[in-house]
């Protein structure tokens, strides 16, 4: 167990649908990154948070965004979503924003669209 | 943008077997991390490599951070059935830059 949960694990929608993935960092980590991992693509940075703020973007669509909370916690919005988005998405954490620190992956959420 | 080469992509040993995999980039990195995700889990930090040359290990692996600092390697002596899994290298490719993944060796162990 990593320390770092994220919820749903599984979430099955339509193209079109707009869904939000939720991540929890481990207790005293500041950074939260999100990945996505397709089977073509392995896997792929979408975007960095460091302590409330964007501290680095990766291939992240328009149509995905992401924030972290006040109490660090992070959502990824995937809006307008494809066929193509069907993945499985990642949470990291790490106690700074240097992205060579260890990064600690939470379990994923498998998202399908159909 | 940058990729990160690994090969093999998949290989099949049997247990007790020693393993070598690699990892390959068209430029230089100055930090090597070697990752191994378990199926419907994430990915977990094995080995992290700082220095070209620097050779670690921990239990059964060790890794290398290569000397021309455009390659990595990491081995696995006397694989057991647990060792079964998807082996990413990663690394950021300058200093303070996200961190970039291979697709992985995927590796199983035939007991």
């Amino acid at each position: 167990d990593s320390g770092v949960t994220q919820t749903p694990k599984h979430l099955i929608t339509a193209t079109g649908q707009r869904v939000t993935l939720r991540c929890s960092p481990r207790s005293g980590d500041l950074s939260v990154y999100w990945y996505q991992q397709s089977l073509d693509q392995g896997l792929q940075f979408l975007i960095q948070y460091y302590n409330g703020e964007e501290r680095a973007k990766g291939n992240i669509l328009e149509r995905f965004s992401a924030q972290q909370f006040p109490d660090l916690h992070s959502e990824l919005n995937l809006s307008s979503l494809e066929l193509g988005d069907s993945a499985l998405y990642f949470c990291a954490s790490s106690e700074s924003g240097a992205p060579y620190n260890e990064q600690f992956f939470g379990p994923g959420t498998r998202l399908t669209v159909l | 943008g940058q990729q990160l080469n690994q090969s093999p992509q998949s290989m099949f040993i049997q247990e007790g077997e020693d393993v070598s995999m690699n990892c390959t980039s068209s430029s230089i990195f100055n930090t090597w991390l070697w990752y191994k995700q378990d199926p419907g889990e994430g990915p977990v930090l094995l080995i992290a490599l700082y220095k070209a040359g620097e050779l670690t290990s921990n239990g059964r692996l060790t890794a290398q951070f290569g000397i021309t600092r455009k390659d990595s390697f990491l081995n696995i002596s006397a694989s057991i059935p647990s060792d079964v899994g998807i082996y990413f290298c990663a690394g950021p490719p300058s200093g303070n830059t996200p961190l970039v993944f291979g697709k992985g060796t995927r590796l199983s162990v035939i007991a």
